[in-house]
């Protein structure tokens, strides 16, 4: 069975600090990656989205950043932390195809002081 | 640019109740859709999807969903609310490319005793 991690589930940063989000998945190959942030009370922002190793899709310009340098592995990153970049990220993965669900990780709190 | 509307932001229900929530999409053409549950601090669980075939779908914790075709809506059921069920759902579609996902905002859930 398919299973995906996150870590590390909570982090507290101060402003202007790099970052480093790690998301793994493990039980498939080729799949989807995802990245999103739920911010409180704006629900679910997809960040990035990668259908191969090395290809990134961004959906929104910001200061974070993303790779892919393993099959089924997903970085998320950035140089210099703002105080909107805290929120509750999320991975996910999928098979590829419109028919076909999300499966997300657990979720990394990141608060950003 | 494809959309998905939830109607409330929060719902409360007395347990035993009949939980509604309701999701409309905006589409010329029927999407994939979906239902997730967010429990606090978790990441999102699928609950059922509709993609071709039978209109009335159902999911895991007693929940299903019909997809009216006529009125771009596929609302959320169950016949009786459980305290268990208080949690965060989401509504999605897909976009057509990709197998990305859009999300609605979200509607909370409440279950009083």
């Amino acid at each position: 069975s398919q299973t995906i991690h996150q870590w590390p589930a909570t982090l507290v940063q101060p402003v202007g600090s790099p970052l480093s989000l790690e998301c793994t998945v493990e039980g498939t190959s080729n799949p989807n990656l995802y990245w999103y942030r739920q911010a409180a009370g704006r629900g679910l922002q997809l960040l990035f989205y990668s259908v191969g190793i090395g290809q990134i899709s961004s959906e929104v310009p910001q200061n974070l950043s993303a790779s892919r340098p393993q099959d089924r592995q997903f970085i998320l990153s950035s140089k210099k932390l703002l105080l909107s970049d805290s929120g509750f990220y999320l991975c996910a993965w999928s098979m590829g195809g419109s028919q076909y669900e999300q499966f997300f990780g657990p979720g990394t709190r990141l608060t950003v002081l | 640019a494809q959309s998905v509307t939830q109607l409330g932001s929060h719902v409360s229900v007395s347990e035993g109740a009949l939980v509604l929530l309701r999701c409309n999409y905006s589409s010329s053409v029927p999407p994939y859709l979906f239902w997730y549950v967010q429990y606090p601090n978790q990441g999102l669980q699928l609950l059922l999807k509709y993609t071709t075939g039978a209109t009335l779908v159902k999911g895991i914790n007693g929940f299903e969903a019909e997809f009216k075709k006529s009125e771009t809506s596929f609302h959320l059921t169950k016949p009786s609310a459980h305290m268990s069920d208080a949690a965060e759902y989401f509504c999605a579609c897909e976009d057509g490319s990709q197998g990305n996902l859009i999300f609605g905002k979200g509607t909370k859930l409440s279950v009083k005793p």
